[in-house]
């Protein structure tokens, strides 16, 4: 199946720095969302971005299809951005299911 | 609108016992989502219901399964519980199915059930 790797592991930053958090998948996708998973357990979508380029408030994310990898960009770092982020992958073609990826954890220290 | 929603949130069973789990969806939504989430496997799926029919299944043993209603509601059930059962139980819903284009087929995830098997 197609495998889904994401870079950092781990992450540790100061409030206020920016980050960059990267996803390379295996194969051609259909779909490809962000995800942070807040300390409670609940996944939050953040992107919906299968390509291209889209921004919301300190967030944004690119997706370049043609090279297998998407990457989420954080501006500012709150605390509140702290967690584990996760992007996951849904191949079509009778594969439709989200296969997730490895997950970054992220810690912004105040 | 109210998100989706899991009970039990926490539970604690015994090996050999069995648990259904509930998700009722968000409103409208017709697809719901199962994932296993462990420290060691990540998060992995189980299965998805549309319009109460299985569309797909994860790697899991016979002894998870699944069913959703008419109002779009759906249990999931394991029996003879193992203790590497224990883990985040994610329900998730959304309007269409995932493989869906629909670019506003947005996922959204309850807050879990936390199953401990001891």
């Amino acid at each position: 199946g197609i495998q889904v790797e994401q870079s950092p592991p781990d992450l540790i930053l100061q409030e206020g720095a920016n980050s960059t958090l990267r996803c390379n998948f295996s194969d051609s996708v259909n779909n490809l969302q962000w995800f942070h998973q807040n300390p409670w357990g609940q996944l939050i979508n953040l992107f919906y971005i299968p390509s291209g380029t889209k921004q919301n408030g300190r967030l944004s994310a690119t997706t370049v299809a043609t090279e297998r990898y998407s990457l989420l960009y954080i501006s500012s770092s709150q605390t509140t951005d702290s967690g584990v982020y996760f992007c996951a992958v849904e191949q079509g073609f009778g594969n439709e299911k989200l296969t997730f990826g490895t997950g970054t954890r992220l810690t912004i220290i105040p | 609108k109210a998100g989706v929603t899991q009970t039990p949130r926490y539970l604690i069973k015994t090996r050999g016992q069995q648990v259904t789990l509930s998700c009722s969806p968000i409103s409208g939504h017709r697809s719901v989502s199962w994932y296993q989430q462990t420290p060691g496997q990540g998060l992995q799926f189980l299965f998805e219901y549309f319009s109460e029919t299985q569309r797909n299944k994860g790697n899991f043993p016979g002894r998870f399964s699944g069913r959703q209603f008419s109002n779009s509601r759906s249990e999931m059930n394991v029996s003879t519980l193992e203790l590497g059962d224990s883990a985040l139980y994610l329900c998730a819903s959304s309007l269409m199915p995932t493989g869906d284009l629909t670019s506003g087929n947005t996922i959204y995830f309850g807050e879990g059930s936390w199953l401990t098997v001891v």
